[in-house]
């Protein structure tokens, strides 16, 4: 079966500008769960979705926002871009939120900000 | 909320065993998840462990220590292809997974 998609994957914004990512789930799946990959500070969590409601979020400003579809697709949108938003951005996502099943990754999306 | 430590960098020669510590504090916890990474690539699922004691699958061996809220990965036989970033992650009841920052094992010849 299909594994979890994540468009695009790479991306170049200028400082200022708003970004949105996409993540398809794998079917079936309606957990998602975003998270920031820098080099200094590894895997940061952003938040998680579960059934179109945002079940947890991380300790991030409010210019990350995100939200899920009925399909179980999901977006996050990044406004007013800084440089240090350049990260990779990966989607996980998951058969359950409450069971303790493991994640299943996305290739990412590198956004690089200049 | 949750603290995750383990080291930052390993390296150990082909063939041998390597043991990668994980040490976390957290309450409600839910269970424990250790994830490889390549270069450039998305994270891959390891091994699950929420009762205390070891896991075992092939090669990759997890153990759990509820109590002391430790856990450690060990790898056999190890090969150039293991060479990978190893990320430790726990659950809290009602969360999301959270990581610790990984730690870089390099294998040599």
């Amino acid at each position: 079966k299909a594994g979890v998609t994540q468009t695009p994957r790479y991306l170049i914004k200028t400082r200022g500008q708003q970004v949105t990512l996409s993540c398809s789930p794998i079917s079936g799946h309606r957990s998602v769960s975003w998270y920031q990959q820098t080099p200094g500070q590894g895997l940061q969590f952003l938040f998680e979705y579960f059934s179109e409601t945002q079940r947890n979020k991380g300790n991030f400003p409010g210019r990350f926002s995100g939200r899920q579809f009925s399909n179980s697709r999901s977006e996050m949108n990044v406004s007013t871009l800084e440089l240090g938003d350049s990260a990779l951005y990966l989607c996980a996502s998951s058969s359950s939120h409450e069971a303790n099943y493991g994640y299943t990754f996305g290739s990412g999306t590198r956004l690089t900000v200049v | 909320g949750q603290n995750i430590d383990q080291p930052t960098e390993m390296t150990a020669t082909e063939g041998a065993i390597v043991q990668i510590n994980c040490t976390y504090q957290t309450s409600g916890f839910n269970g424990l998840f250790w994830y490889q990474q390549h270069a450039g690539e998305a994270p891959t699922f390891l091994s699950y462990n929420v009762l205390d004691g070891l896991e075992e699958k092939g090669r990759f061996s997890s153990f759990l220590s509820r109590s002391k809220g430790y856990s450690y990965l060990l790898l056999k036989e190890l090969q150039m292809k293991d060479s990978a970033s190893y990320l430790c992650a726990v659950r809290q009841a009602g969360t999301a997974l959270i990581f610790g920052k990984g730690t870089t094992l390099s294998v040599s010849s």
